[in-house]
């Protein structure tokens, strides 16, 4: 129990278009979902917090109009990166916790988003 | 601010051999615990937490943490180290979840492992 998909797994670009990148909790309730962003060879950097039917809570230095959330259920969040330039070009990954669940985040496989 | 250390950022090992990684947190209230590894490319697997009780906690994958309050550690263990076993591990840090609350998580720098045939 306890997966996380997150679609697509790759993605690539051109600079100013949009994309847009799903994580859905397959086999639980989200109450919470998180997104964070991992440059190579360093660790997690937490971009934002999203409660499903609420507005997303971003972390200090991250621009809320270029990465859009959205948690319009209890097993979909959304994340959009508008007007996408080079230096967005990361490595994507969203967690989930269980609605009612024990504090423990739950990790989707990753999206690579390459911007040209 | 919370912090979490993993002073190790690569740490080689033979197949076969024992394997312990540290971590040690900055102090705070209570706080929650996890090992995570990622292989190259993908997400992040839980391999284990604490939360309270017994200190000695067993995870996935025949691997085991020690949370040491006096230390403010939570290294985590293996006796014998598999081929398979060479990935990115992190140690990560919930402080102040309180009721329901998912708090969150901080990660250390992440330790990488090689283990050799």
């Amino acid at each position: 129990g306890a997966v996380v998909s997150q679609h697509p797994s790759r993605v690539i670009c051109k600079s100013g278009t949009s994309v847009k990148i799903e994580c859905r909790s397959l086999d639980f309730q989200a109450t919470t979902m998180f997104w964070y962003r991992q440059f190579p060879k360093q660790s997690l950097m937490l971009m934002a917090t999203s409660n499903e039917g609420s507005k997303a809570t971003y972390e200090q230095g991250v621009e809320k109009d270029k990465f859009l959330i959205n948690h319009a259920s209890l097993t979909l969040s959304t994340l959009t990166v508008t007007s996408a330039h080079p230096e967005d070009s990361s490595f994507y990954i969203c967690s989930a916790g269980r609605v009612g669940g024990s504090k423990t985040q739950y990790f989707g496989p990753g999206t690579r988003l390459l911007v040209l | 601010a919370q912090s979490v250390t993993q002073p190790d950022i690569h740490i080689t090992v033979s197949e076969g051999a024992s394997l312990e990684l540290r971590c040690n947190y900055s102090y705070g209230a209570t706080p929650y615990l996890f090992w995570y590894v990622q292989s190259p490319g993908q997400g992040l697997q839980l391999l284990l937490k604490y939360f309270s009780g017994d200190t000695l906690v067993q995870g996935i994958k025949g691997f085991e943490a020690e949370f040491k309050r006096s230390q403010s550690s939570f290294n985590l263990r293996k006796p014998s180290v598999h081929w398979s076993d060479a990935a990115e591990y992190f140690c990560a840090v919930v402080y102040n979840a309180g009721g329901t609350s998912y708090g969150k998580l901080t990660f250390g720098q992440g330790t990488i492992l090689t283990v050799h045939p």
